[in-house]
C-alpha cells in the first residue's frame, strides 16, 4: 500500500524568501502526486499534480514541484513567498489504477510567513 | 465548470442530538463522492466514499453514516452525536475514473457540546 510522509510539521520563512516543502512517498510504481493548500477554515485547493511526463510541474500561485523517482520525493517550491501563502499544505499520493478512495494524504505542513 | 457545495458551514450541536451535513456537486455526472474528517491539527481521515447511488463504503467504524440518494448528492448523518464527533468535515468528489484528482468543498465545522 502506498504511503506519504511530510517530515516537517511546520515551517517559518520570511516574506520574500524561497520555500521548499518536503514530501516523500512509498509506492510500488510511479504514483499520481498532488499538492493541496488549505487556508484556515477552508477546504483544500489543488495547487498542482503530477501524472506523467515532465518531472517539473508548474501550478497555481507561483508554485512548482519536482518529481524525483530516485528519491521518492515530490517537493513543493516557491521562489519568493508572500504573506498570503501562510496556510497548511498537503501532499497526496494517488493510485493510477484505482479511484480516488486510494488517495493517501500526508499529515500536512503548516507554513508561517514572517514580515 | 464543476462546483461543489457543502452546508451548513458551521454547526454547534449538543451531545446526543442528530446530525445531517449535505453536499451536492454540479457540472458532472456519476462522480465518486467522499466525506473526510479533519480533527484539529491533524490530517485528513477518509470516512466514507461512494461510487454510485446507494453505494456507500465505510473506511472506519464510527458513530456516523452516509447516504447517496441522488447521483450528485451526498449526506453525512448521525443519530446521536458524541463529543468525539467534533471536527472539520470535508465533502469531496472526483470524476469517477481511476487515478483521478479529488476536489474539495469548503468544509463544515461541527462542534459537539
Amino acid at each position: 500500500a502506498q504511503s506519504v510522509t511530510q517530515p516537517d510539521i511546520h515551517i517559518t520563512v520570511s516574506e520574500g524568501a524561497s520555500l521548499e516543502l518536503r514530501c516523500n512517498y512509498s509506492y510500488g510504481a510511479t504514483p499520481y502526486l498532488f499538492w493541496y493548500v488549505q487556508s484556515p477554515g477552508q477546504g483544500l485547493q489543488l495547487l498542482l499534480k503530477y501524472f506523467s511526463g515532465d518531472t517539473l510541474v508548474q501550478g497555481i500561485k507561483g508554485f512548482e514541484a519536482e518529481f524525483k523517482r530516485s528519491q521518492s520525493s515530490f517537493n513543493l517550491r516557491k521562489p519568493s513567498v508572500h504573506w498570503s501563502d501562510a496556510a497548511e499544505y498537503f501532499c497526496a499520493v494517488g493510485d493510477p489504477w484505482s479511484g480516488g478512495f486510494k488517495t493517501i494524504f500526508g499529515a500536512g505542513t503548516r507554513l508561517f510567513v514572517k514580515a | 465548470s464543476q462546483t461543489i457545495h457543502q452546508w451548513p458551514a458551521t454547526l454547534v450541536q449538543p451531545v446526543g442530538s442528530p446530525l445531517s451535513l449535505e453536499c451536492t456537486v454540479e457540472g458532472t455526472s456519476n462522480p465518486n463522492l467522499y466525506w473526510y474528517r479533519q480533527a484539529a491539527g491533524r490530517g485528513l481521515q477518509l470516512l466514507f466514499y461512494s461510487v454510485g447511488i446507494g453505494q456507500i463504503s465505510s473506511e472506519v467504524p464510527q458513530n456516523l453514516s452516509a447516504s447517496r440518494p441522488q447521483d450528485r448528492q451526498f449526506i453525512l448523518s448521525s443519530k446521536k452525536l458524541l463529543l468525539s464527533d467534533s471536527g472539520f468535515y470535508l465533502c469531496a468528489w472526483d470524476e469517477g475514473r481511476a487515478g483521478n484528482t479529488i476536489y474539495f468543498g469548503e468544509g463544515s465545522w461541527l462542534t459537539v457540546v
